[in-house]
Formats: structure tokens, C-alpha cells, sequence
């Protein structure tokens, strides 16, 4: 099951404009991660946010986290061609026993304009 | 460090045949994760291990799938038989404890026919 959305399902702009994706989830979380998948590979990590956070800054990426409403924002500021990927919100719906186990969302699809 | 190695990249099996996809995580992370991957339905978690023991495998689709971890740095996902609703890509990742983030490898593009 899904526990995190992404809206919009894509994102098409040109380069240089900043770049916003939205998260939403339904359950308590201990921390929320975004990733980044380019065509054909693999999930690279991009940033992770507590779930007692804010806020958080990496380079070009801001992240927020709105516990209150169960949801988060990625900005991309300053876009270049190669940040067209898809992006994906996960979240840890932490079982009672406290074991780990991200759950991811269905991705926002990013495409940079040149 | 390589990061996360799977192997094979891409296998096309006949409907029936066994599937055996492997992966090397990245040494000193104690977490384990196999998911799948596919457009109707995304990301899955099939299984995960910490410390080589399966703690939860309540995503495994089928008695048909199974999932070892003899070592710290190997692991195997079995489908057996395969259908061709199992086409999809196979990713591994790791990671060092809970709340840090995954490397994943570069997954296995599964097809049966």
C-alpha cells in the first residue's frame, strides 16, 4: 500500500525556474526521505528530514516538513537538464515493533526544458 | 566502495523457468531491502533482513518468491515457477540502521515470457 503521494504526478518547466513537488502521508512517521530516479537506474538518496525538522537545506534542494498536515515539499531551486528525473517521497510507517521499513510514493516526474 | 551490485541486469526467462537475482550490499550496512518495481503499482517492498535475518517479508507476492541472506554480503531473491506478471525491475538496497538512507543498486529488469 501506498503510504506517501506526490503531486503533481509531472512536472515539466523550463531551465533555471525552481521546481516544487508535494508529499502527502497518512501515518505518524519517525523521518521522511526524498529520492531521485533517473531512466533505468537506481534510487540515489537525496535528503532526509525528522520527523521533529522543519526544514532542511542540501545545495540546491530545500526540503519542509508540516507534520500537522502529514506533508512535505522538495524544491529544486536554480533547475538544470540534469535534475530531469523522477522524484519519490518515502517515509518510514514504522510497524509497532520499531523495525525499519520505507514505503515509497508513486513519484513525481520532473522534466527540465533547455 | 562499488555501493550496492546486482546481478544479472537484465534476464528473459520463459514462463515456468527459475529466476535467481543477487546482490552485494555495501559492507557495514546492516539493513537489507529487496523491492520491486513496476509501473501500475511502484515501488514494493517484497522483504527486508537486518543482521542476515528476515524480519519482515509480508510483501513476498507468492510462495513462489523467496529471499536468503546467507552472509553480510550476499543475498538472493527466488522466483520459481516464474510467470509474466513477475516482469518487472528487481532493486536491492542497503542501509546502515534505521531512519538513514538507502543505497539502492542498479536493479534487475525482469522479463518472462
Amino acid at each position: 500500500s501506498q503510504q506517501g503521494e506526490e503531486d503533481p504526478q509531472a512536472l515539466s518547466i523550463q531551465e533555471g525556474e525552481n521546481a516544487t513537488m508535494n508529499c502527502s502521508y497518512k501515518t505518524s512517521i519517525n523521518n521522511l526521505q526524498w529520492y531521485r530516479q533517473n531512466s533505468g537506474r537506481g534510487l540515489v538518496h537525496l535528503i532526509l528530514i525528522r520527523s521533529n525538522e522543519r526544514e532542511k537545506h542540501s545545495g540546491r534542494l530545500r526540503v519542509t516538513l508540516d507534520t500537522s498536515k502529514k506533508s512535505s515539499s522538495l524544491l529544486i531551486t536554480a533547475s538544470r537538464a540534469a535534475d530531469t528525473a523522477s522524484y519519490f517521497c518515502a517515509t518510514d510507517a514504522a510497524p509497532p515493533k520499531g523495525a525499519q521499513k520505507l514505503v515509497f510514493g508513486q513519484g513525481t516526474r520532473l522534466t527540465i526544458n533547455p | 566502495d562499488a555501493g550496492v551490485i546486482q546481478s544479472p541486469r537484465h534476464e528473459v526467462t520463459e514462463m515456468g523457468q527459475e529466476v535467481t537475482l543477487r546482490c552485494k550490499p555495501i559492507s557495514g550496512h546492516d539493513y537489507l531491502f529487496w523491492y520491486r518495481q513496476t509501473m501500475m503499482r511502484g515501488l514494493e517492498l517484497l522483504i527486508y533482513f537486518n543482521n542476515n535475518v528476515p524480519i519482515d517479508d509480508s510483501g513476498m507476492p507468492e510462495d513462489r518468491f523467496s529471499a536468503k541472506m546467507p552472509n553480510a554480503s550476499f543475498s538472493t531473491l527466488k522466483i520459481q515457477p516464474s510467470e509474466p506478471r513477475d516482469s518487472a525491475v528487481y532493486f536491492c538496497a542497503s542501509s546502515f540502521y534505521t531512519g538513514y538512507g538507502y543505497t539502492f543498486g542498479s536493479g534487475t529488469r525482469l522479463t518472462v515470457v
